[in-house]
């Protein structure tokens, strides 16, 4: 079973409005990481948090991290209609095996 | 290109058939993962390599699933007598695998092989 779950399923936003999914896990982890996925093609990394720390930022992303909820967050500002796509969350055990992805979030950006 | 590499991108097959699928990882990177994806699904793991040894396959959903990396550089997925429930998306990953602090695990996708079984 997977152990990542993003929330919501599907996000649709105007341009310019900032879009923010959310992922819960259940154990324990290294590091988590969010990734994009483009209408069926390979999924690109976006950004990582490590298990000691709390928030990340790159760019136009935030992501942040609450090891005692197990779970984590990713806000995009100011959305773009390119930003349209699947995301999904990783979870990365300490032996870096399984990484575990949730069934994702759909965000459609609107232009 | 110096991305992670899948053959071929479409297989279209009749039950009862076997199949392989290949990856060519970036070159150096130690670790290489196979995974399947269900249409708007999560990539759901199968197994995964350090160099040439199978570290897991626990993902692997029966024993008509293999896989191999026999020198430590592209990997192949064997399915024997497909079924149609063996269609999907499947794509591998790999990341470099090194040991220590600087070693985040991120993992670089193919673009994945579509496998159906009719």
């Amino acid at each position: 079973s997977q152990q990542g779950e993003e929330d919501p399923q599907a996000l649709s936003i105007q341009e310019g409005e900032n879009a923010t999914m959310n992922c819960s896990y259940k154990t324990s982890i290294n590091n988590l990481q969010w990734y994009r996925q483009n209408s069926g093609r390979g999924l690109v990394h976006l950004i990582l948090i490590r298990s000691n720390e709390r928030e990340k930022h790159s760019g136009r992303l935030r992501v942040t991290l609450d090891t005692s909820k197990k779970s984590s967050s990713l806000l995009i500002t100011a959305s773009r209609a390119a930003d349209t796509a699947s995301y999904f969350c990783a979870t990365v055990p300490y032996n870096f095996n399984k990484f575990y992805f949730g069934s994702g979030t759909k965000l459609n950006v609107k232009p | 290109g110096a991305g992670v590499s899948q053959s071929p991108r479409y297989k279209v097959t009749k039950r009862g058939q076997d199949v392989a699928l290949r990856c060519d990882p970036i070159s150096g990177h130690v670790s290489l993962y196979w995974y399947r994806q269900a249409l708007g699904q999560g990539p759901e793991f199968l197994t995964y390599f350090n160099y040439e040894a199978q570290q897991d396959k626990s993902g692997l959903p029966n024993d008509r699933f293999s896989a191999e990396r026999p020198k430590g550089s592209f990997s192949t997925l064997e399915i024997q007598r497909t079924e149609q429930r063996d269609s999907a998306m499947y794509r591998c990953a790999s990341s470099i695998g090194t040991s220590g602090a600087s070693n985040t695990g991120e993992l670089f996708f193919g673009e994945g092989s579509r496998l159906t079984v009719l």
